[in-house]
């Protein structure tokens, strides 16, 4: 596709399951970003990838949160035993490669996860 | 002292008017600089990059102060499709794009 695809865009769960989300970024960007939106928030960063590596997972809020990045390419966020405080929408974005000048993120539409 | 700062605002203007923001960065070594624009419920799209010189695209224009680190966004003949929240945001180079909580407008009839 010509975008950043993110699945599902709606996700509702029960507080304790764990959820997965999916992040196809655009075709040859290797820079991949992982960032969280509550409701009225401004964007908070999770994780991002340079590649299938992680350089920064400073932002994950918790044990629970956990990503991977398989062939460069795909992404998945897991979220293990989920809470209330999980809900928000996760928006995943994608850019050339880190460091490279003038970078510029290209967004997803998000999945809105609600804890219920 | 936070990375990026906004005024949140919300800034209520009526169409026609001028309206400007500013947001000050707190690392000097900041490379690049954007804007981004957000309407509620979708994700942000890149509004326009922010050069050393300053740059113009339509009725944006955007400046650059790095001696007092502050970018800024003017908009000119504010229009109704204007409405949306804006945020600034800085690439330090080493680390992940640093995104502000936004300045929110209302551009009223």
């Amino acid at each position: 596709g010509a975008g950043v695809s993110q699945s599902p865009s709606n996700k509702v769960t029960e507080k304790g399951k764990d959820v997965e989300l999916r992040c196809d970024p655009i075709s040859g960007h290797t820079a991949l970003y992982w960032y969280r939106q509550s409701l009225g928030q401004g964007l908070e960063f999770l994780i991002y990838f340079q590649g299938n590596s992680a350089p920064d997972k400073s932002g994950l809020p918790s044990d629970r949160f956990s990503a991977e990045r398989t062939g460069g390419s795909v992404s998945t966020l897991t979220i293990q035993r989920t809470q209330q405080e999980d809900s928000a929408v996760y928006l995943c974005a994608s850019s050339l490669g880190q460091g490279v000048t003038n970078e510029k993120l290209f967004f997803g539409s998000g999945t809105q996860l609600s804890v219920l | 002292r936070k990375e990026v700062e906004q005024d949140p605002g919300p800034f209520n203007v009526p169409e026609g008017a001028t309206v400007a923001f500013n947001c000050t960065y707190s690392n000097s070594a900041s490379q690049s600089f954007f804007w981004y624009r957000q309407d509620c419920r979708k994700e942000p799209k890149l509004l326009m990059s922010v050069y050393s010189s300053g740059n113009e695209d339509g009725r944006f224009t955007a400046q650059l102060n790095r001696a007092s680190q502050y970018i800024s966004l003017l908009i000119r003949d504010s229009k109704l499709s204007d409405s949306a929240t804006y945020l600034c945001v800085v690439n330090s180079g080493n680390t992940p794009l640093v995104f502000g909580k936004g300045t929110r407008l209302s551009v009223i009839a």
